[in-house]
């Protein structure tokens, strides 16, 4: 059975500072990987995807992350976060039947 | 391009009481997804349509909860009667096709007193 695992409850970072969360996955095969936000009262926001290829994947927003086949980890990282980074994240295993974390609230300090 | 679109966006009911969801697909998506958000967790998938017909209904409580995709468009999710526990944002969401990137809905905030 496929599932996903975000270690980190909730997270507080001060503005300007780097970000990184985590999320670890169980699935079977080659996994489709994505990482979604979620503003309060919003839907869902893709902020990147891993299929194949490059492990290393850019999104939006200046956000990034690494897929580890070895570590069945796809860590999300920001280099400098922004208030408006404050929100929720999730991490989901697919392809199609998507699979999600319970994410990760994110709190920005001034 | 205009996005998902759910109705309503809230809604307040008693238990035992029944309500329903609408969502219009972004267009020409063949695959359309509801989802279950309770609060504090990640959303849970309820179903899944291609095109008009189920491919996946597994999590689906079909005692109570029913859903159509009517001209494989708009769909539209049931529950009755309802309870305490359905209390939850009911995400719909939308792909060109299977494996693929999920375009979500702003979702629906039921509650269920």
């Amino acid at each position: 059975a496929q599932s996903v695992t975000q270690p980190d409850i909730h997270i507080t970072v001060s503005e300007g500072a780097s970000l990184e969360l985590r999320c670890n996955y169980s699935y079977g095969a080659t996994p489709y990987l994505f990482w979604y936000v979620q503003s309060p009262g919003q839907g869902l926001q893709l902020l990147l995807k891993y299929f194949s290829g490059d492990t290393l994947v850019q999104g939006i927003k200046g956000f990034e992350a690494e897929f580890k086949r070895s570590q069945s980890s796809f860590n999300l990282r920001k280099p400098s976060v922004h208030w408006s980074d404050a929100a929720e994240y999730f991490c989901a295993v697919g392809p199609s039947k998507l699979s999600f974390g319970a994410g990760t609230t994110v709190t920005v300090r001034a | 391009e205009a996005g998902v679109a759910q109705s309503p966006r809230y809604k307040i009911i008693e238990k035992r009481q029944s309500v329903a969801f609408w969502c219009n697909p972004i267009s020409g998506h063949a695959t359309l997804y509801w989802y279950q958000q309770i609060l504090g967790q990640g959303p849970k998938l309820l179903i899944q349509f291609q095109n008009n017909g189920v491919v996946d209904d597994s999590q689906l409580p079909k005692d109570r909860f029913s859903a159509e995709r009517l001209k494989g468009v708009d769909s539209t999710l049931k529950i009755q009667p309802a309870k305490l526990e359905d209390s939850a944002v009911y995400l719909c969401a939308s792909s060109p096709w299977t494996a693929n990137e999920q375009f979500f809905g702003p979702g629906t905030r039921l509650t269920v007193l």
